[in-house]
């Protein structure tokens, strides 16, 4: 079974802080993303990585950076937290080798800043 | 640009009976695949079911199964029998094959089930 792990269910962080999100897959996927989840706006891809050090926005990069130094582990990281960054942070995989580019999800971080 | 869109914010379905999402996309791929993901109340989001564009067969896993239409565009789920572990958000998906690694999703359908 694939399995993605992030590091924390929920994390609690103050405006101005430097805030690590972690996520790290078991079954060789080359493709890694970093979703933000909130109520009425689904899913929406902030960042995504398609090799080690290789990585391209997504949708929403505002505000957001992100890590790729071993090819099982995809860091977000949020330089200067602030209160608009309180939600819900998925993180996904998928293998690079074609179809059926099925995406296994991690069970989510819950952000909340103070 | 791709978009996906769930027109339905909250389902209800009486248990044992049978529910359909909607979902209606928009695209000027030809190959393309579309997903329905479930996530449980707190719990990981995991693939119901996927189409490939190329296939007219419609999808089937158990208890769910999918109308695909692809002139209109639309892929719905339909859930029968409907048991109280589908209590959950669903979230159609789409994927374009055409050097994209981009996954458009809709917004959501929360269904209840009801006892």
């Amino acid at each position: 079974d694939v399995k993605v792990t992030q590091s924390s269910r929920y994390l609690v962080k103050r405006t101005g802080e430097k805030v690590f999100l972690e996520c790290v897959q078991d079954m060789d996927h080359e493709n890694m993303f970093w979703y933000r989840q909130d109520p009425g706006l689904g899913l929406r891809l902030i960042y995504f990585s398609y090799d080690v050090k290789m990585k391209e926005k997504g949708d929403i990069p505002e505000g957001y950076s992100v890590s790729r130094e071993k090819k099982e582990r995809f860091s977000l990281i949020l330089e200067s937290a602030s209160t608009n960054q309180t939600s819900m942070y998925l993180c996904a995989s998928s293998s690079g080798q074609g179809a059926p580019y099925e995406q296994y999800f991690g069970p989510g971080t819950r952000l909340t800043v103070t | 640009a791709q978009t996906v869109t769930q027109s339905q914010p909250e389902m209800s379905v009486q248990e044992a009976e049978t529910v359909t999402l909607s979902c209606t996309y928009d695209t000027s791929e030809s190959d393309y695949y579309l997903f329905w993901y479930k996530q449980p109340p707190s719990r990981q989001m995991i693939l119901v079911i996927r189409q490939e564009a190329y296939k007219q067969q419609n999808a089937t896993e158990n208890r769910f199964s999918v109308n695909f239409q692809k002139a209109a565009k639309s892929f719905s789920l339909k859930i029968s029998d409907s048991q109280l572990g589908d209590a959950a958000m669903y979230f159609c998906a789409y994927k374009g094959t055409s050097g994209t690694y981009k996954y458009i999703f809709g917004t959501g359908t929360r269904l209840k089930v009801l006892a």
